[in-house]
């Protein structure tokens, strides 16, 4: 089975544009998470995403939003770049229902640096 | 709200080793524990994991048991390997795709 794979994986933006982050999840996984990794805050949980449907959010601004298509692929988006959002960003996806907690599969994320 | 606290890193070494590695919790309700670990240049796999109190998690040599009295979630690997380098994160989940993450404890083996 293909596991969890995100595109692009390096990507270089300035200040003040916005960014798409895209992921495809282990095939039949419906639930699909994204984290951000800094050196600073480490690993953080931005949102996750189950049938289309946004389940569970992180503490981040409005400038950081996601969605999920029907086919369980998911993207991320950040409008306003800001040079604090240079990071590792991370998808996971997991078979889990709601209610439940199953192992997430992380990809191998996208490395986003903003000048 | 949920936390995870990790040993402060980086942990260094020699082959043949005994590693432990730290790590506690704090949640309101029964979490699951996870253990991850990060090779360099690439995403998180997860390692082992335990879903309720006094299950032992096993995977590739490594061990951890789920401690509700103290609640702990410590890593230890009997004989440690030059590959074994890498990041390693204890995590907590409850009742959701949602991890909280500890900060994270490099660990560098020396053959």
């Amino acid at each position: 089975k293909a596991g969890v794979t995100q595109t692009p994986r390096y990507l270089i933006k300035t200040r003040g544009q916005q960014v798409t982050l895209s992921c495809s999840p282990i095939s039949g996984h419906r639930s699909v998470s994204w984290y951000q990794q800094t050196p600073g805050q480490g690993l953080q949980f931005l949102f996750e995403y189950f049938s289309e449907t946004q389940r569970n959010k992180g503490n981040f601004p409005g400038r950081f939003s996601g969605r999920q298509f029907s086919n369980s692929r998911s993207e991320m988006n950040v409008s306003t770049l800001e040079l604090g959002d240079s990071a590792l960003y991370l998808c996971a996806s997991s078979s889990g229902t709601s209610g439940t907690t199953r192992e997430q599969y992380f990809g191998p994320g996208t490395r986003l640096t903003v000048t | 709200g949920d936390s995870v606290t990790q040993m402060e890193g980086p942990v260094t070494l020699s082959e043949e080793a005994f590693l432990t590695i730290n790590c506690t919790y704090t949640a309101t309700g029964y979490p699951s524990l996870f253990w991850y670990v990060q090779y360099p240049g690439e995403g998180l796999q997860l390692l082992l994991k335990a879903t309720k109190a006094d299950d032992k998690g096993s995977n590739k040599g490594f061990e951890a048991t789920y401690r509700k009295e103290t609640t702990s979630f410590h890593l230890e690997k009997g004989s440690v390997q030059v590959s074994d380098s890498a990041v390693y994160f204890c995590a907590l989940s409850q009742g959701a795709q949602k991890l909280v993450f500890g900060q994270g404890t490099r660990l560098t083996i020396n053959p």
